[in-house]
C-alpha cells in the first residue's frame, strides 16, 4: 500500500529564505507526482505536475524535482514572500485513477 | 479556463435533512472527483466518476450518494448524515483515462456542518 510522507510538518521562516519541502513515498510505481498548495479552508491549486519520465519541472520561484527510485520528490520554493504562507501537499497517481496525498507542510513565512 | 465550481460554499444542516452539493467544470474533463478533508487532514478520496460512470467508490456510507447527471456536472446527495460528517468536500476534475497528464484541477470546496 502506498504510503506518501511530508517533511517537516511544519515550517515557519523569515522572508527572503530559500526553502526546501520534502515527500517521500514507499512505492516507487507511480505515474505522475503532483504540487499543490492550500489556503485555511479554501481548496487546492496545483503548482506543479511531473511525471514519472521527468526529473524536475519549473513556474517561476517553484522548482519540484523527482527522483521516482528513490521514492522522493522535492519542492524547492526561491526567495520566500509572505504570500506564500499556507500548506503544501504532494499526491502521487499509480495506475489507478486515484490520488495519494502526503501529510502536508504548513508553511509560515513572516516578514 | 481552468476553473472548477462548486455551490454552495457553505451548508449547515441537520440529521434529518436531504441536502445536495454541486460541482461544475467547462473543461472538457472527463473525470470527476469527490473528496473529504478533515481539518488539518490531507483529502480522502470519497468517489470517482469515468465518462460519466462510477468507476470508484471507497467503501462510502449510503448516506452519500453521488451523481453524474453529464460530463460537466457531478452532484452529492446527503442524507441522515451524522456530526463527524462536517468536513469540507473538495470536487476534482482531470482530463480522463488515456489522456494524460492526468492533472486534477480542485473547486474552492464546501464547508458542510452537520448539527
Amino acid at each position: 500500500k502506498q504510503e506518501v510522507t511530508q517533511i517537516p510538518a511544519a515550517l515557519s521562516v523569515p522572508e527572503g529564505e530559500n526553502l526546501v519541502l520534502n515527500c517521500s513515498f514507499t512505492d516507487s510505481a507511480i505515474y505522475n507526482l503532483q504540487w499543490f498548495r492550500q489556503d485555511p479552508g479554501k481548496g487546492l491549486t496545483s503548482l506543479l505536475l511531473i511525471q514519472s519520465s521527468q526529473r524536475e519541472q519549473t513556474s517561476g520561484r517553484l522548482n519540484a524535482s523527482l527522483d521516482k527510485s528513490s521514492g522522493r520528490s522535492t519542492l524547492y520554493i526561491a526567495a520566500s514572500q509572505p504570500g506564500d504562507s499556507a500548506t503544501y501537499l504532494c499526491a502521487v497517481r499509480q495506475d489507478t485513477d486515484k490520488l495519494i496525498f502526503g501529510t502536508g507542510t504548513r508553511l509560515q513565512v513572516f516578514p | 479556463d481552468t476553473e472548477v465550481t462548486q455551490t454552495p460554499k457553505h451548508l449547515v444542516m441537520g440529521m434529518t435533512n436531504k441536502k445536495s452539493l454541486k460541482c461544475e467544470q467547462h473543461m472538457g474533463h472527463r473525470a470527476m472527483y469527490w473528496y473529504k478533508q478533515k481539518a488539518k487532514k490531507p483529502p480522502e478520496l470519497m468517489f470517482v466518476y469515468s465518462y460519466e460512470k462510477l468507476s470508484i467508490n471507497e467503501s462510502v456510507p449510503s448516506r452519500f450518494s453521488p451523481e453524474c447527471p453529464n460530463s460537466s456536472l457531478l452532484n452529492l446527495h446527503l442524507h441522515a448524515l451524522q456530526p463527524e460528517d462536517s468536513a469540507l468536500y473538495l470536487c476534482a476534475s482531470s482530463q480522463g483515462p488515456g489522456t494524460p497528464p492526468y492533472e486534477q484541477y480542485f473547486g474552492p470546496g464546501t464547508r458542510l456542518t452537520v448539527t
